[in-house]
């Protein structure tokens, strides 16, 4: 079955950086792209970028360009997502989802950005 | 301000239906057959309801129903329960790869 397992929560103070993956099984990896969105405490759903595992190829929405890096590691089939420069209102839970449909969703990884 | 326009709560008593809709523009909604639907309990992931506009993932209940005419999605649930009280997201894919959200409604069983 196809599932997505995404690493564990993570605290960490402003001006760090965090890596965050999700792990892709039960397809063929290059076959869809991932999708990252995140959900700050008590609002919606915002959409932060996608990658192609087939060929790298990323695409972030305008804010987040620059501070946030996706790459993927095909021989794992797992995405990675590293934000830098961390500050408070980077603290969210952060969702990776498969395909342009968005048809299946990891867990969710909690980043808390605190001193 | 987000992308896509929901209707910020809706309201209904157990047996009834319910329909939430979900405004994009040609780039998005009107655009492509990528519409998905998305309820959260609090505290909880975001589980896919709908996707592909009308698709239902396996063990989603036959109750939650997707369409779509023209730029505007709509997502149905027929036969109120208790347990569908949550917040609905739409999402929709758009030009360049990009993904936009709706901002999300609020159900309340009454």
């Amino acid at each position: 079955q196809v599932q997505l397992v995404q690493s564990g929560a993570e605290v960490k103070e402003p001006g760090a950086s965090v890596k965050v993956s999700c792990k892709a099984s039960g397809y063929t990896f290059t076959h869809y792209y991932i999708y990252w969105v995140r959900q700050a405490p008590g609002q919606g759903l915002e959409w932060v970028g996608m990658i192609d595992p087939n060929d790298d190829n990323t695409r972030y929405a305008q804010k987040f360009q620059g501070r946030f890096t996706m790459t993927r590691d095909t021989s794992t089939s797992t995405v990675y997502m590293e934000l830098s420069s961390l500050t408070s209102e980077d603290t969210a839970v952060y969702y990776c989802a498969r395909g342009r449909a968005g048809d299946y969703w990891g867990q969710g990884t909690l980043i808390t950005v605190s001193s | 301000q987000s992308a896509l326009t929901q209707p910020a709560s809706v309201s209904g008593s157990p047996g009834q239906s319910i329909t939430i809709s979900c405004t994009g523009t040609s780039s998005d909604v009107g655009g492509n057959n990528y519409v998905s639907w998305y309820q959260q309990h609090p505290g909880k992931a975001p589980k896919v309801m709908i996707y592909e506009v009308s698709n239902r993932p396996s063990g989603v209940s036959n109750r939650f129903s997707g369409s779509k005419s023209g730029n505007t999605a709509s997502l149905t649930i027929s036969g109120l329960q208790a347990e569908d009280e949550a917040d609905y997201y739409c999402s929709s894919y758009a030009s360049g790869n990009t993904w936009v959200f709706g901002g999300g409604t609020k159900l309340t069983v009454l």
